[in-house]
């Protein structure tokens, strides 16, 4: 079956624009979390949704949000873009929030280069 | 807070020979255990997981058992190959937080295998 689909695979961006990436979950999964990468930072925690509804959220600033649609597809907005945002953004899906027990699969995820 | 503390890398190592990558970790409650992989270019893949003490973990020749007593999750190979070079995250997910949850990296180990 098909995995973690997400899009675009690299995006180019100015400061101070906005930027949506997607993300289509894994069929049957229902529960979508999001993660960015940064050789500074790491992978760090940015949102989980499960059912159209946001469960658990990180330590980002407001300009990070997301959404999730009733065919669990998710996506998240950046706005006004800085330079720090420049990032590899991961989504994660699994069938049910908090895989304890066979974790999550991730996409190939959406390089976000702000210039 | 949860924390994972892998050893540094980079970490070069020559064909056939045995790879140890340590990982630890924090928790405050009760965690499963997983190891991921990312090849260049690529998001992270799971490698093995363990969901409780003792339990260990394998897939690919890479093992990983759950030490509850040390608070380790150590990866280990016998015989690595060229094909094994690629980024190496432990991480933690909580198994008692309800249905908040997500996954706590480890800064990551890079792994070089030369002929």
């Amino acid at each position: 079956k098909a995995g973690v689909t997400q899009t675009p695979r690299y995006l180019i961006k100015t400061r101070g624009q906005q930027v949506t990436l997607s993300c289509s979950p894994i069929s049957g999964h229902r529960s979508v979390s999001w993660y960015q990468q940064t050789p500074g930072q790491g992978l760090q925690f940015l949102f989980e949704y499960f059912s159209e509804t946001q469960r658990n959220k990180g330590n980002f600033p407001g300009r990070f949000s997301g959404r999730q649609f009733s065919n669990s597809r998710s996506e998240m907005n950046v706005s006004t873009l800085e330079l720090g945002d420049s990032a590899l953004y991961l989504c994660a899906s699994s069938l049910i929030p908090g895989p304890v027990n066979y974790g999550y699969t991730f996409g190939s995820g959406t390089r976000l280069t702000v210039v | 807070g949860d924390s994972v503390t892998q050893m540094e890398g980079p970490v070069t190592l020559s064909e056939e020979a045995f790879l140890t990558i340590n990982c630890t970790y924090t928790a405050t409650g009760y965690p499963s255990l997983f190891w991921y992989v990312q090849y260049p270019g690529e998001g992270l893949q799971l490698l093995l997981k363990a969901t409780k003490a003792d339990d260990k973990g394998s897939n690919k020749g890479f093992e990983a058992t759950y030490r509850k007593e040390t608070t380790s999750f150590h990866l280990e190979k016998g015989s690595v190959q060229v094909s094994d070079s690629a980024v190496y995250f432990c991480a933690l997910i909580l198994r008692d937080t309800g249905t908040a949850s997500k996954l706590t990296f480890g800064t990551g180990t890079r792994l070089q295998v030369t002929l």
